[in-house]
């Protein structure tokens, strides 16, 4: 069966720091996979999604970056974090874009 | 454009009431897929069902029920005899069912239950 696994599960940084956040899926081959950011009390925002290796596509211009080295492999980053970047980030999957989305448990940053 | 709406932020019950939550969509496509996720307090978003826009039936499982209606817009999810693992935020989304990058998730702002004992 396929999971998918994300870590941190919690993470403090100061303003300014580099982030990275991974993700991996297992059991499934070319997924797509996803970033979304849950701010505190909000909904689902979609930061970036990805068809295949080295394929990613930014749904909102930020501070952000991701990048797909592997097949089943999806990063989070950033070179200098803002007090705005806090929120609880949640990486997903799917087999095709369209359908059920399976998340991860989520990393929940804080920016000090 | 796809849009999401559930109007209801926060809804709190006593345990074994039953409690329906709204969820209405705007698209323009004919084809669509319809979503509805929970999210515990670990915050980790658990998929409950998928219903494409040809099929209008109720669909039942347990003591969780959804009623489709295209007429409205509408796809709503009613828990039967709440109970308090049955709280959480729950989200409603939307995609359309072009097998494209273009075709992607769309959440609602979800809906915080509370169940009270």
């Amino acid at each position: 069966s396929q999971t998918i696994h994300q870590w941190p599960a919690t993470l403090v940084q100061p303003v300014g720091s580099p982030l990275s956040l991974e993700c991996t899926v297992e059991g499934t081959s070319n997924p797509n996979l996803y970033w979304y950011r849950q701010a505190a009390g909000r909904g689902l925002q979609l930061l970036f999604y990805s068809v295949g290796i080295g394929q990613i596509s930014s749904e909102v211009p930020q501070n952000l970056s991701a990048s797909r080295p592997q097949d089943r492999q999806f990063i989070l980053s950033s070179k200098k974090l803002l007090l705005s970047d806090s929120g609880f980030y949640l990486c997903a999957w799917s087999v095709f874009m369209n359908t059920e989305a399976f998340f991860g448990q989520g990393t929940r940053l804080t920016v000090v | 454009a796809q849009k999401v709406t559930q109007a209801q932020t926060e809804i709190s019950v006593v345990e074994k009431e039953d409690v329906t939550l709204d969820c209405v969509y705007e698209t323009r496509d004919t084809t669509y897929y319809l979503f509805w996720y929970k999210q515990p307090p670990s915050g980790e978003l658990v998929f409950l069902i998928r219903r494409n826009s040809f099929d209008e039936q109720n669909e039942i499982s347990g003591r969780y029920s959804w009623n489709f209606q295209k007429s409205t817009s509408s796809f709503n999810f009613t828990i039967t005899a709440s109970q308090v693992v049955d709280s959480a935020v729950y989200f409603c989304a939307l995609s359309e069912a072009r097998r494209s990058s273009a075709s992607k998730i769309i959440f609602g702002s979800g809906t915080r239950l509370s169940i009270r004992p």
